[in-house]
């Protein structure tokens, strides 16, 4: 299975950028990176998703290394809402599984005010 | 608008007895649907997923079972509950065929086997 490797916590002060790393060294050219985050007793949510470019939508942006070995969340104004786990995770396709998405422990992010 | 619904919300039951879980899914037909679990401090773990009507696809051998008995309804079972069954239980969804496709997170279930 293609696999991610998140820093397990990352601190960040209120109203600052954030830069989330995610190191996927074996993936594919297929396989989408998909960025999720969770707030505490809530299910994940979307963020934003990427194959190759970069990516920009109102939550945050994707950065996608040229290699695609590597990719960078980035919250532009990071708010205490924004404190949750974020996971980056690899859609893959194998199989009949529809590219199920797997994910990993995550970055667990802590917003100062 | 899609929207999923998942039942209930907290469940403490006792060691040996069954489970019943049931997800469904408004706004949307012949989703994938899918069960995941997340143990205490820990990341989500798959367990089932389904891609129609009856058809059920187990990523970890263990104590449940999952069905779907109409398009849009998803049940994770089991027949006799352990300790290590405890957990944050997630039903979720998407649309079929492309890996682009986003995943919607129920809200959830905390269940707690004592």
């Amino acid at each position: 299975d293609a696999k991610t490797t998140q820093p397990n916590s990352m601190e960040s002060n209120e109203e600052e950028p954030v830069h989330l790393p995610c190191n996927h060294s074996t993936i594919s050219g297929t396989d989408y990176i998909h960025w999720y985050r969770q707030l505490p007793s809530q299910g994940p949510e979307y963020v934003i998703h990427g194959l190759t470019s970069n990516v920009n939508n109102r939550m945050a942006s994707l950065a996608i290394a040229e290699d695609r070995k590597s990719s960078t969340l980035i919250l532009h104004r990071a708010t205490l809402r924004d404190a949750a786990v974020y996971y980056c995770i690899l859609r893959v396709n194998y199989g009949g599984s529809q590219g199920n998405l797997i994910f990993g422990k995550g970055t667990k992010l802590s917003v100062k005010p | 608008s899609q929207t999923i619904h998942q039942w209930p919300a907290t469940l403490v039951q006792p060691v040996g007895s069954p489970l019943s879980l049931e997800c469904t899914v408004e706004g949307t037909s012949n989703p994938n649907l899918y069960w995941y679990r997340q143990a205490a401090g820990r990341g989500l773990q798959l367990l089932f997923y389904s891609v129609g009507i009856g058809q059920i696809s187990s990523e970890v051998p263990q104590n449940l079972s999952a069905s779907r008995p109409q398009d849009r309804q998803f049940i994770l079972s089991s027949k006799k509950l352990l300790l290590s069954d405890s957990g944050f239980y997630l039903c979720a969804w998407s649309n079929q065929g492309l890996l682009n496709e986003k995943l919607f997170f129920g809200s959830g279930t905390q269940l707690s086997v004592l």
